[in-house]
């Protein structure tokens, strides 16, 4: 079974300062990793994807998010937030097995403020 | 290139009632992947079809039904609508990788709908 967990509901942070959003993840087989906003009335937007190749992921607008295996952790990080990142994020897991339907589980989301 | 769309954008049902949501893919895609996000909540996974065939299936009672079709349009139907049905639905389309798995998935706007 397949399972994530996005460790803070709320986030907030000021202006130019790091963002760290935090997400464990647990799977039976090796997962693919997404991270996704969704800004208010707006679709979700992917930001960055892990399939199992370079274990530090960039991603748009400057974010990015180390796979740690040992540590079952998929972390989304910037390094200075801007006003535009207030929204809504997801870490999404996806186990990838051949012939398989894939299973798509979504976080319960981490919403992000932005301090002036 | 031409995104996920989705119609209608709001709808207002009551209990009961049946509905039918429409999503048209991304040019290119095959794969289709329905989601309910409750107010407050992530995205939960309702069912895939890949090339006309459900591909897999959460856990959603089978008065959610969906059909997609050659143009790989899709219908997601909610039959016997119940007040907890009231959500956003998200249609996301995406491409299979080997073995009808998923890559990453592009996602619409959504359709609002209310149940009275």
């Amino acid at each position: 079974a397949q399972s994530v967990t996005q460790l803070d509901s709320h986030v907030s942070v000021s202006e130019g300062t790091p963002v760290l959003l935090r997400c464990n993840y647990s799977s039976s087989y090796s997962p693919s990793l997404f991270w996704y906003v969704q800004h208010p009335n707006k679709g979700l937007q992917l930001l960055l994807k892990y399939t199992s190749a370079a274990t530090l992921v960039k991603g748009i607008n400057g974010f990015e998010a180390e796979f740690k295996k040992s540590e079952t952790s998929f972390h989304l990080t910037k390094p200075s937030a801007h006003m535009s990142d207030a929204a809504e994020y997801f870490c999404v897991v996806s186990d990838q097995r051949y012939s398989s339907a894939s299973k798509i589980i979504f976080g319960s989301g981490t919403r992000l403020s932005i301090r002036p | 290139e031409t995104g996920v769309t989705q119609s209608p954008t709001h709808l207002i049902k009551t209990r009961g009632q049946q509905v039918t949501l429409r999503c048209s893919s991304q040019s290119g895609h095959n794969t289709v992947s329905w989601y309910q996000q409750a107010l407050g909540q992530g995205p939960q996974f309702i069912f895939q079809y890949y090339r006309e065939e459900e591909n897999g299936r959460g856990n959603f009672p089978p008065r959610f039904s969906g059909l997609q079709f050659p143009n790989y349009s899709s219908e997601l139907n909610v039959n016997a609508l119940e007040l907890d049905d009231s959500a956003l639905y998200l249609c996301a389309s995406s491409l299979p990788t080997s073995g009808g798995s998923t890559d990453t998935q592009y996602f619409g706007p959504g359709t609002r709908l209310t149940v009275l």
